[in-house]
């Protein structure tokens, strides 16, 4: 069954270095997501986005971090620099249509160190 | 409360039992989507209804949705140890996008 993969399982970095979140969505789907859940807490929506742009955001992705889609397969996240409160398991998401079944990668784990 | 609350936060039952999980939202909903969570992992889609459903069935899982009460219930029947995980409602909101509003989840233990 196809199924969204995410880069690296697991990322250490030093406070105020920039991380780059990899995510391959399925294939055929048109919708991509980024969410994240801080240890013991809910799953929080990050940023939506749909035809190469953002199409909903929250108020946690703020300028620190970015969105692209750089090649018709990867969708990355970037996060410029780094702060404690960003450690969190990162979750990427993707659907085909829209009110269709949203399915979730395995995540990754961020700290910030 | 905020939108997709599960009840109970925590539930604790034998193997061979049934474990019912409710959820609340405030909304107005397109649908609503349970995920299960085993410790440190990823979120796995169980089953969509539809905010036009009643009921949705999947092996032992059972959902139901009340929209009149804005509520929808997760039954798993015969439950077994490997059933142990945290369970999540997320609601796609009809005027928020193509987002999902996640609960804060139910943890689930099974005991053999």
């Amino acid at each position: 069954e196809p199924e969204v993969t995410q880069t690296p399982s697991h990322q250490v970095t030093q406070m105020g270095q920039e991380v780059i979140l990899r995510c391959v969505p399925i294939s055929n789907h048109l919708y991509f997501y980024w969410y994240r859940q801080i240890l013991g807490q809910k799953v929080e929506f990050l940023v939506s986005f749909y035809n190469n742009e953002i199409s909903e955001k929250s108020e946690i992705f703020d300028d620190q971090f970015s969105v692209e889609r750089p090649d018709g397969s990867n969708f990355t996240l970037k996060i410029r620099s780094t702060k404690l409160e960003d450690s969190a398991m990162y979750f990427c998401a993707s659907r085909q249509d829209s009110g269709n079944t949203i399915y979730f990668g395995e995540g990754s784990w961020l700290t910030v160190v | 409360s905020q939108q997709g609350e599960e009840d109970p936060q925590a539930l604790s039952i034998q193997e061979g039992e049934n474990a019912t999980m409710n959820c609340s939202y405030k909304t107005s909903i397109n649908n609503l989507q349970w995920y299960r969570q085993n410790s440190g992992r990823g979120l796995v889609h169980l089953i969509l209804i539809r905010s036009n459903e009643r009921e949705k069935h999947s092996g032992r899982l059972r959902v139901t949705l009340d929209t009149s009460k804005k509520s929808s219930s997760l039954l798993i029947t015969a439950s077994r140890a490997a059933d142990t995980a945290s369970y999540f409602c997320a609601t796609e909101d009809h005027n928020a996008g193509n987002m999902l509003t996640f609960g804060g989840g139910t943890r689930l233990m099974v005991k053999p």
